[in-house]
């Protein structure tokens, strides 16, 4: 069966501090992989979607990047945190229509 | 750009009855549609999906409802429970393989 990991689950980091968020799918290959934040009480931003190795779409202009060094692996960083960046994170991933688009536990993160 | 929009922020209903939440998608190539689940401090759960080329796909007390002439998406939950107390979600799934989310409708189930 198919699983997806995300940690950590919970990240409080100073402002101009580096973040690393990683994201790994098991079960399966060649998956489109996802990162979102979420305000509180708000709606899930699609930040960066990747349909391939070395594929990423960036959709909103801001302080993060990722990467895809590996099929199943999902990488959201920034150099220097901004208080804006505090948020949920949510990793998903899917395999194309009728397939259901799955999420990982998502990360808290608290810039301070 | 593309975007998945909600018409009420905000759902209240009686325990027992039948809920309603809406959804109007803006990308007509679109062709894969899913509802999402989302309780406090978690991630989205998956409940229902869609494919373009069906107007109607029913689950367990759930039904979605797609009409691509208007662009209009609802679930339907029957006999709503307290349980079903959480922000819904609709996304889409573009033929570039972006998944995008409206911005949710909390539906408040009272007893």
């Amino acid at each position: 069966s198919q699983t997806i990991h995300q940690w950590p689950a919970t990240l409080v980091q100073p402002v101009g501090s580096p973040l690393s968020l990683e994201c790994t799918v098991e079960g399966t290959s060649n998956p489109n992989l996802y990162w979102y934040r979420q305000a509180a009480g708000r709606g899930l931003q699609l930040l960066f979607y990747s349909v391939g190795i070395g594929q990423i779409s960036s959709e909103v202009p801001q302080n993060l990047s990722a990467s895809r060094p590996q099929d199943r692996q999902f990488i959201l960083s920034s150099k220097k945190l901004l208080l804006s960046d505090s948020g949920f994170y949510l990793c998903a991933w899917g395999t194309g229509v009728g397939r259901s688009y799955t999420f990982g536990s998502g990360t808290r993160l608290t810039v301070v | 750009g593309e975007s998945v929009g909600l018409h009420l922020p905000t759902l209240s209903v009686q325990e027992g009855d039948n809920s309603i939440i809406n959804c109007a998608y803006s990308n007509s190539a679109s062709d894969y549609f899913i509802w999402y689940k989302q309780e406090s401090g978690k991630g989205p759960q998956f409940i229902i999906d869609i494919r373009s080329n069906m107007d109607k796909r029913q689950g367990q007390r759930v039904t979605v409802l797609l009409n691509k002439t208007v662009k209009h998406l609802s679930l339907q939950i029957a006999a709503t429970q307290p349980g079903d107390s959480a922000v819904y979600f609709c996304a889409e799934l573009s033929n570039t393989g972006k998944l995008i989310f409206g911005q949710g409708t909390t539906l408040q189930v009272k007893p």
